[in-house]
Parts: C-alpha cells; structure tokens; sequence
C-alpha cells in the first residue's frame, strides 16, 4: 500500500521556470525522503527531512515538511531540461521495520 | 567507489519458470532491500536484509524469496513466474537501515510472457 500520495501526478513547465511537487502521508514518521528517477532506471537520493525539521535546502532544491498536516513539497528552482524525471516521496514510519515507503510519484517534464 | 550492481538488466521468461536477480551493494553497506515497481503499483517493498537475516518482508507471496550472503551481496527468487510479475525490480543498498538514505542499482526488468 501507498503511504504517501504525490500531487500533481504530472507537471509541465517551460525551462527557467519553478516546480512544485507535494506529498501527502499518512502516519506518523521519522523521516521523510526525496527520490529522483529518470525513465526506467534506479532512483537517485535527493534530500533527507527528519520529523523535527520543518524546511531543508540542498543546491536549487528546497524541501518543507508540515507534520501536522503530514504533507511535504519539494520545490525546484530555475528548472533544467535535465530535471526531466519522476520524483518520489518516501517515509520511514517509525515501527513499520527498516523499510521506506513510497508516494506514487510526480512525472515532471522541462521544456527547454 | 563503485555504484549498486543489479544483473541482469533485462529479463524474458515464460509463466511457470523461475527467475533469480543479483545485487552487489555498495562496498561497506550492509542492509539491502529489494524493491518492485510496476505502472499500476508503484514501489512496493518486498524485502531488507542486514547480516544475513531478514529483517523485514513486504505483503508478497511466499513465490518470492531472498538472501544475503557474507559478502552483504543479495540475491532474489521467484519462482512459479505469472504475468503479473512483469515489472522493475530495485535493489538498494545503505550503510546498516533500509529506512536510511538509499542507493539504487539500475534495476532488473523483468518480462514474464
């Protein structure tokens, strides 16, 4: 089952433009993470949030995390064609054992 | 230091057959969990390994198995292929949690016909 829900499921913006990518939870977590994958291939780590963190920030990534609302977005500033990829939430529900779970992901596509 | 190595990358089989993928972890990681990814599921965990032992098991059936060897290499079986196994399956390597930020291999896919 999914724990998290990614919204939108697609994004379409124009190259130099700002992307937003939200995702909701539902229990509580430890931790949540950002995942890029390009079509096909493994997915690549992007920025780790703990519970007791409320915004991060890693190159042109920004990543926010609302526990009380268990939702977070992931924010991608002066967008490249070369963020073309899917974006995935994950989060360690603290108890559910050594595993993350997996939002249904943001398909993003830059326009260049 | 080299990435996750998963092998092969593609796979055909037929429905009855037996399938096993490969994963070589990151040199010194020692947890490995196993992923698989279809359009219509998405990432569903199946399994994480730590020294060995399985730690925890995602809700698949029993046609599913794995293990980890001294080495912290894994690999994964299923047998008694159905079409329904078609997907990408992801392994992914970290230090000592698979709750931890993970390394992705490239992935197997597999075609079940």
């Amino acid at each position: 089952s999914q724990q998290g829900e990614e919204d939108p499921q697609a994004l379409s913006i124009q190259e130099g433009e700002n992307a937003t990518m939200n995702c909701s939870y539902k229990t509580s977590i430890n931790n949540l993470q950002w995942y890029r994958q390009n079509s096909g291939r493994g997915l690549v780590h992007l920025i780790l949030i703990r519970s007791n963190e409320r915004e991060k920030h890693s190159g042109r990534l920004r990543v926010t995390l609302d526990t009380s609302k268990k939702s977070s977005s992931l924010l991608i500033t002066a967008s490249r064609a070369a963020d073309t990829a899917s974006y995935f939430c994950a989060t360690d529900a603290g108890g559910s054992g050594d595993k993350l779970t997996f939002g249904t992901g943001t398909r993003l596509a830059v326009r260049p | 230091k080299a990435g996750v190595t998963q092998t092969p990358r593609y796979l055909i089989k037929t429905r009855g057959q037996q399938v096993t993928l490969s994963c070589s972890p990151i040199s010194g990681h020692r947890s490995v969990s196993w992923y698989q990814q279809t359009p219509g599921q998405g990432l569903q965990f199946l399994f994480e390994y730590f020294s060995e032992t399985q730690r925890n098991k995602g809700n698949f059936p029993g046609r599913f198995s794995g293990r980890q060897f001294s080495n912290s290499r894994s690999e994964m079986n299923v047998s008694t292929l159905e079409l329904g196994d078609s997907a990408l399956y992801l392994c992914a390597s970290s230090l000592a949690s698979g709750r931890e930020k993970l390394f992705f291999g490239s992935g197997t896919q597999l075609s079940v016909l």
